[in-house]
């Protein structure tokens, strides 16, 4: 079967930087996306990896390795409102997207 | 300002009671998505949409029904509402042409008594 996985909640203080892990195994890959979703709102797309290696955005960057199934969002100089969960989602090889249930980041001052 | 609109944002409903929620994308995306989010798991999908007039099939279709008349309008029918579909549910749309990145509506919350 198809599978995401990412550690259901994390705890990071103000002003840190704080790594969210995502691995997968998918029948295929066609990319990796990184989404935020603030409690009670839509996700909103943060980043697209379709290629080993690091992309950097402002203070959050990720990263891929295909070899290993492996990625990783990196979020730098944390602020309060970075409160939120991440979610991990694989594009197959039918170009379907594949979910991981979310990684809740709790931010302390 | 563009994106996806849905409606309702929240509604109660009794089992065995016919609902549909809709979506409106301007964006003139040619995929939509609907999906339903429950608390520890991930998104899953239940139908899409690739161009107007074709559907297929989600990960969890059963007890869903959707149409494509048009570009803009993807609407999600539950024939005969039960409690297990009580969830919070996003339309979704994307450019296949870019990365493929979706576009999500605000998601509308369904409780089914």
């Amino acid at each position: 079967g198809q599978n995401i996985d990412q550690p259901t909640e994390m705890t990071a203080t103000e002003g840190a930087i704080v790594q969210i892990n995502c691995t997968y195994q998918t029948s295929g890959f066609n990319g990796l996306f990184w989404y935020q979703q603030h409690a009670g709102e839509a996700p909103t797309f943060l980043s697209y990896n379709v290629l080993d290696g690091l992309e950097e955005k402002g203070r959050f960057s990720s990263f891929l390795s295909r070899s290993k199934g492996y990625s990783y969002l990196l979020l730098k100089e944390l602020q309060m409102k970075d409160s939120a969960s991440y979610l991990c989602a694989v594009k197959d090889s039918n170009y379907q997207l594949i979910w991981g249930a979310g990684t809740k980041l709790i931010i302390k001052p | 300002i563009a994106g996806i609109t849905q409606a309702p944002t929240s509604q109660i409903l009794a089992a065995g009671r016919r609902m549909t929620l809709r979506c409106t994308q301007d964006m003139r995306h040619n995929a939509m998505y609907w999906y339903r989010q429950d608390l520890g798991l991930g998104l899953r999908l239940i139908h899409y949409s690739n161009t107007a007039g074709t559907t297929g099939k989600g990960e969890v279709p059963d007890g869903y029904s959707v149409s494509r008349a048009n570009t803009d309008d993807f609407p999600l029918t539950l024939a005969s509402a039960v409690p297990s579909q009580t969830s919070v549910y996003f339309c979704a749309s994307s450019d296949e042409d870019d990365t493929g990145e979706l576009f999500f509506g605000e998601g509308s919350r369904l409780t089914v008594l």
